[in-house]
């Protein structure tokens, strides 16, 4: 089943904007993770979240952390064009083997 | 580049037949676990190695297993394939410090299966 829903679905912007992607989740989690992936190949790691932590920034991206409403946010700035892949979400719910949990992903698409 | 390595890298196979899909951990990494990705989908946990035992499994059939060695590198095998197995195959491996993982968890490129 999957535990993070990603919001939008798809998004399509021009280079040098801001895009904005959203990830509920339903249970407690040890720390939330966003990955990349580009065209059906290998998921890249962006960034690591933990529940204790509230924002956390690398480089061109920015991720918010809301465990009261159990939501993530992903933030790229100044986009570029090969910054246009498939975003996910993946949850870490702990027990014994912290498996991942993926939503579905959004597709940002950016315009040159 | 995350110095995991998977092989192959596309695979057709037929029903009814029989598959083993490898994976190389990252330096290192004494954990690691596999996810099914089907087309337009997110990855789905599928098992987890630590150690060479298995530490936890999604809800995936019997005919789904795997193997961790001693150089902690893994093999995911599939029984009896069905055509809904076709998917995207992605093995990721992590530092486990007590059963299981609270880091990041490092993914290679994939495999991609077929099955007609």
């Amino acid at each position: 089943s999957q535990q993070g829903e990603e919001d939008p679905q798809a998004l399509s912007i021009q280079e040098g904007e801001n895009a904005t992607m959203n990830c509920s989740y339903k249970t407690s989690i040890n720390n939330l993770q966003w990955y990349r992936q580009n065209s059906g190949r290998g998921l890249v790691h962006l960034i690591l979240i933990r529940s204790n932590e509230r924002e956390k920034h690398s480089g061109r991206l920015r991720v918010t952390l809301d465990t009261s409403k159990k939501s993530s946010s992903l933030l790229i700035t100044a986009s570029r064009a090969a910054d246009t892949a498939s975003y996910f979400c993946a949850t870490d719910g702990g027990g014994s083997n912290y498996k991942l949990t993926f939503g579905k992903g959004t597709l940002l698409t950016v315009n040159p | 580049e995350t110095g995991v390595t998977q092989s192959p890298t596309h695979l057709i196979k037929t029903r009814g037949q029989q598959v083993t899909l490898r994976c190389s951990s990252q330096s290192g990494h004494n954990t690691v676990s596999w996810y099914q990705q089907a087309l337009g989908q997110g990855p789905q946990f599928i098992f987890q190695y630590y150690r060479e035992e298995e530490n936890g499994r999604g809800n995936f059939p019997p005919r789904f297993s795997g193997l961790q060695f001693p150089n902690y590198s893994s093999e995911l095998n599939v029984n009896a394939l069905e055509l809904d197995d076709s998917a995207l195959y992605l093995c990721a491996s992590s530092f486990g410090a007590s059963g299981g993982t609270k880091e990041t968890q490092y993914f290679g490129p994939g495999t991609r299966l077929l099955v007609l």
